[in-house]
């Protein structure tokens, strides 16, 4: 196992576009968040999926985002009529009860 | 809702100089406190970690220390190396399944 593989690594989109960003997490883990992260900031929680039930939603996560797990392995999170304040780096992580998180090397979004 | 304040937001040292990181926390119910690092285009890593139940963990030239009575907890870098300069991030989880993070400490020592 190679670790949390995110795809893409960049993505660039005009403004109203909807895009999809994948996670393979560490096959073992069964835990899997998305967090988002802004220059200078720290991840902010968006999702968190136990298995493939997605348990909790950030108020961040407007009706524009929408996250799943099919079957507790990858997880995908598209975004709608994506808006320049969307730009950010999007980060995967999987871990299992009681561990730190390992990190995927994120998806950086630009909207113009 | 909960809350992690981390300072400083910047720190240079010289190299083989100590590092030190603060951070505070807000609930109270926190009882685990992971570190991460963060270099350029990667993700975090996880490079040390606390619980409560625990005051101080050492990890070669890294150690935390964890004040539970004033809700504060500490990273400390001993003999910092110029591979040492990142961004560091303090976080809380309070055993549930949110991980709360601080700000982030742009390190940077010079050789």
């Amino acid at each position: 196992d190679t670790g949390v593989s995110q795809n893409p690594r960049h993505k660039i989109t005009k403004r109203g576009q909807n895009v999809t960003f994948r996670c393979d997490p560490i096959s073992e883990h069964n835990r899997l968040y998305w967090y988002r992260q802004t220059l200078g900031q720290g991840p902010e929680f968006l999702t968190y999926f136990q298995n493939e039930a997605q348990l909790e939603k950030s108020r961040l996560l407007s009706d524009r985002f929408s996250a799943e797990r099919p079957k507790g392995s990858f997880s995908t999170l598209e975004i709608q009529r994506t808006e320049q304040g969307d730009s950010a780096m999007y980060l995967c992580a999987s871990t299992t009860q009681g561990h730190g998180y390992t990190f995927g090397s994120g998806t950086r979004l630009t909207v113009v | 809702g909960e809350n992690v304040e981390q300072h400083p937001s910047t720190l240079s040292v010289q190299e083989g100089d100590s590092a030190v990181i603060k951070c505070t926390y807000s609930d109270s119910a926190s009882n685990y406190f992971p570190w991460y690092k963060q270099e350029l285009g990667k993700g975090p890593q996880l490079i040390i970690d606390i619980r409560s139940n625990v005051g101080e963990k050492k990890d070669q030239r890294i150690a935390v220390t964890l004040n539970k009575t004033a809700k504060h907890f500490s990273l400390h870098i001993t003999e910092t190396q110029p591979e040492d300069s990142a961004v560091y991030f303090c976080a809380a989880n309070t055993g549930g399944f949110k991980t709360i993070f601080g700000a982030g400490t742009r390190l940077f020592v010079k050789a």
